[in-house]
């Protein structure tokens, strides 16, 4: 079947600490992945995506590499700022539904 | 334009009430989706709209009922609901729903519900 497993959170950073937000998946064939991104209060938006492997998916400053090799999509960016704080959803597009993991909550601290 | 509004922003309702969800998306996308997202979880799929037809229904209560006017609209009509059903309902939206199409969901902001 298809799954998305990401890191427990929270992940706690110093303003321009340099993070990664780990996320591997099983699913069967050939899966689209994704990242949103849910502020307090509000709903999803799409962070990045990549459709085949190799892809890098990039936005904001926030990067992902699809690895087929490895089956995993994790999440990085080089300096956080406290505007970053947010809880973070890795996912997959497999035939017809979009599997999501558990979130991760980021906190960014001054 | 990758929006997707969401009407009312929030909603409080007794157990007797009938009330409805309003989605719109003007991105010309011919599948909907309705999400249900408790706190702290990741949303769970209601419905599936493709082409105006309900294409997937998750098992969800008889309560909830899902309507699509049009390519652009999309309601959830709620009726008898349980405290339990408090959450946050999101809308989202894609371009089409055949299958091995790269398909990338667009979400609206939520409405968010109390069941009273």
């Amino acid at each position: 079947g298809n799954s998305v497993t990401q890191m427990e959170g929270p992940v706690t950073l110093s303003e321009e600490a340099f993070l990664t937000i780990n996320c591997t998946y099983t699913a069967t064939g050939y899966p689209s992945l994704f990242w949103y991104v849910q502020y307090p209060g509000e709903g999803l938006q799409l962070l990045l995506k990549a459709t085949k492997a190799d892809d890098k998916g990039s936005n904001k400053g926030f990067e992902a590499t699809y690895r087929k090799e490895t089956t995993s999509f994790h999440l990085e960016k080089g300096s956080v700022q406290v505007s970053d704080s947010a809880v973070y959803f890795c996912a997959l597009y497999n035939t017809d539904k979009l599997i999501f993991g558990t979130g991760t909550r980021l906190q960014v601290f001054p | 334009d990758t929006e997707v509004t969401q009407t009312p922003k929030h909603l409080v309702m007794g157990m007797t009430n009938k009330k409805s969800l309003k989605c719109e998306q003007h991105m010309g996308h011919r599948a909907m989706y309705w999400y249900k997202q408790k706190a702290k979880k990741p949303p769970e799929l209601m419905f599936v709209y493709s082409y105006e037809k309900l294409s997937i229904n998750e098992s969800v209560p008889s309560r909830f009922s899902p309507e699509c006017p049009n390519s652009s609209l999309l309601n959830l009509h709620l009726h008898a609901l349980q405290p339990e059903d408090s959450a946050l309902y999101l809308c989202a939206s894609s371009q089409g729903a055949d299958r091995g199409y790269q398909e990338t969901q667009y979400f609206g902001p939520g409405t968010r519900l109390l069941v009273l």
